[in-house]
C-alpha cells in the first residue's frame, strides 16, 4: 500500500520562507506522479495551489512555488503571510487511475 | 461560474447505504472526470474514487480501503456523479467531496461537501 508523507507540522515566521515536502513510503516522487498542493483552513474546502509539480493555479499569489527536492516534491512559500496558516496537503498520482493524499501539514505563521 | 453542489449526506446506521450526489455546472460536464474525496473530522483528505467521462467508457477507479462498497456512477443529462455507499462502517463518517479533474492532472474545483455520520 502506498504511503504519502507529509510532515505533521511546521512553523514560519512572518515574512520568512518554508518548504513543506511530500514523499514516498517506498521511492522516490517524480514529474511522473504529477505532484499537486492544496490549501485548506477549517471548514473550508481545500483550495488548489500548485499542479503538476510547479504549475500556479489561477490566482494564486506567486509566493507559492512548487518543485522536486531530491526524492521529493516540495511547496515552498516565500515571504509567508498570517493567512497562509492553514493545512497543506499534497496529492500524487500513483499509477493504475489511483491517486494518494498525503496527510497533511498544519503550518502555523508566527 | 463552475460550481459543484454535493448533497444526500446525513446520519445512517451501520450497515446501511447510502447515495450521495454532485451536481454540477458552469462547465461542460460530459467531457469532465470527476472524483470524489472525503475528510474525517479532525483528519487529512483521502482520495476515495472517481469516474471519467463517456469517451473514455465512464470508467471508475477506486482506493483500496473503500472498493467493493463504492460506486461511482453519473448522469450526464442531469449534469450530476453519484457515490453511492454501501455496508456502512462508522469509520465511513466524513464529509465527502466531489472535486473536478481539470484535465491537467489536477483537481480544480471543490464543493463544499456534504457530510455523512454512521452511527446506532
Amino acid at each position: 500500500q502506498t504511503v504519502v508523507t507529509q510532515e505533521p507540522s511546521f512553523s514560519v515566521s512572518p515574512g520568512g520562507t518554508v518548504t513543506l515536502t511530500c514523499g514516498l513510503s517506498s521511492g522516490s516522487v517524480s514529474t511522473n506522479h504529477y505532484p499537486s498542493w492544496y490549501q485548506q483552513t477549517p471548514g473550508q474546502a481545500p483550495r488548489t495551489l500548485i499542479y503538476t509539480t510547479n504549475t500556479r493555479s489561477s490566482g494564486v499569489p506567486d509566493r507559492f512555488s512548487g518543485s522536486i527536492l531530491g526524492n521529493k516534491a516540495a511547496l515552498t512559500i516565500t515571504g509567508a503571510q498570517a493567512d497562509d496558516e492553514s493545512d497543506y496537503y499534497c496529492v500524487l498520482f500513483v499509477g493504475g487511475g489511483i491517486w494518494v493524499f498525503g496527510g497533511g501539514t498544519k503550518l502555523t505563521v508566527l | 461560474e463552475v460550481q459543484l453542489v454535493e448533497s444526500g449526506g446525513g446520519l445512517v446506521q451501520p450497515g446501511g447505504s447510502l447515495k450521495l450526489s454532485c451536481a454540477a455546472s458552469g462547465f461542460i460536464f460530459s467531457d469532465s472526470f470527476i472524483h470524489w474525496v472525503r475528510q474525517a473530522s479532525g483528519k487529512g483528505l483521502e482520495w476515495v474514487g472517481h469516474i471519467r467521462s463517456k469517451a473514455n467508457s465512464y470508467s471508475t477507479e477506486y482506493a483500496a480501503s473503500v472498493k467493493g462498497r463504492f460506486i461511482i456512477s453519473r448522469d450526464d443529462s442531469k449534469n450530476t456523479a453519484y457515490l453511492q455507499i454501501n455496508s456502512l462502517k462508522t469509520e465511513d463518517t466524513a464529509v465527502y467531496y466531489c472535486t473536478r479533474d481539470g484535465g491537467a492532472w489536477n483537481f480544480d474545483y471543490w464543493g463544499r461537501g456534504t457530510l455523512v455520520t454512521v452511527s446506532s
